[in-house]
């Protein structure tokens, strides 16, 4: 059974630039999350998909921005890099109904100079 | 708002050495709890969770962590630590009537010697 996988695994941007973060939930999951881990900090919560649609948002700009798709699987968006956005993307889907239990991702390494 | 603290930013163990590690959450409702260990250069794992019931919880690998509500706590605890447990430590909140958003401490880092 796979669990959470996300890809790239390391990506270097430059400032102003896009990217795109991809990630495909554990099988039986239907909701994925998007947080951001930047070093020395915990996860901070950044948008959850279900159901094809953002479900709730955490303090993030427009920048950020997501997409999940029928499969269940999810892109996250970055537009106008800047330095801070450098960090550790996590993404961690779960299934909606009963104890709603996050599983996490290795990770996507965003540097953006 | 809600926040999570973890006040042992680091901690340096022996092997064999007994653990503690300290969570504190602000919210006045009702909360699901866990923690989260990351080995180095592995993800993040769920160690384990409260949602209701028994406040002393019991997770993989020997921890446990006791939910005391009138003290806003859930600390972590390993009677003997092993080498094999060093890595990095979450403590995270999600509020009961919404358990989307996963709220993190900033995590304490265990090192633990031979």
């Amino acid at each position: 059974d796979a669990g959470v996988t996300q890809s790239p695994t390391h990506l270097i941007k430059t400032r102003g630039q896009q990217v795109t973060l991809r990630c495909s939930p554990k099988s039986g999951h239907d909701t994925v999350s998007w947080y951001q881990q930047a070093l020395g900090q915990g996860p901070q919560f950044i948008f959850q998909y279900y159901e094809e649609e953002e479900r709730q948002r955490g303090n993030f700009p427009d920048r950020f921005s997501g997409h999940q798709f029928p499969n269940y699987s999810s892109e996250l968006n970055v537009n106008a890099l800047l330095l801070g956005d450098s960090a550790l993307y996590l993404c961690a889907s779960s299934r909606t109904s009963g104890e709603s239990v996050q599983f996490f991702g290795p990770g996507t390494r965003l540097t953006v100079l | 708002a809600q926040s999570v603290s973890q006040h042992n930013h680091h901690v340096i163990l022996s092997e064999a050495a007994s653990l503690e590690l300290g969570c504190n959450y602000s919210y006045g409702g009702t909360v699901n709890l866990f923690w989260y260990v990351q080995y180095p250069g592995q993800h993040l794992q769920l160690l384990l969770k409260y949602f209701s019931g028994d406040p002393l919880v019991k997770g993989i690998k020997g921890f446990e962590a006791e939910f005391i509500k009138s003290k806003f706590s859930f600390n972590l605890r390993k009677p003997s630590v092993q080498w094999s447990d060093t890595a990095e430590y979450f403590c995270a909140v999600t509020p009961s009537y919404n358990t989307d958003k996963l709220i993190f401490g900033t995590g304490t880092r265990l090192q633990v010697f031979p």
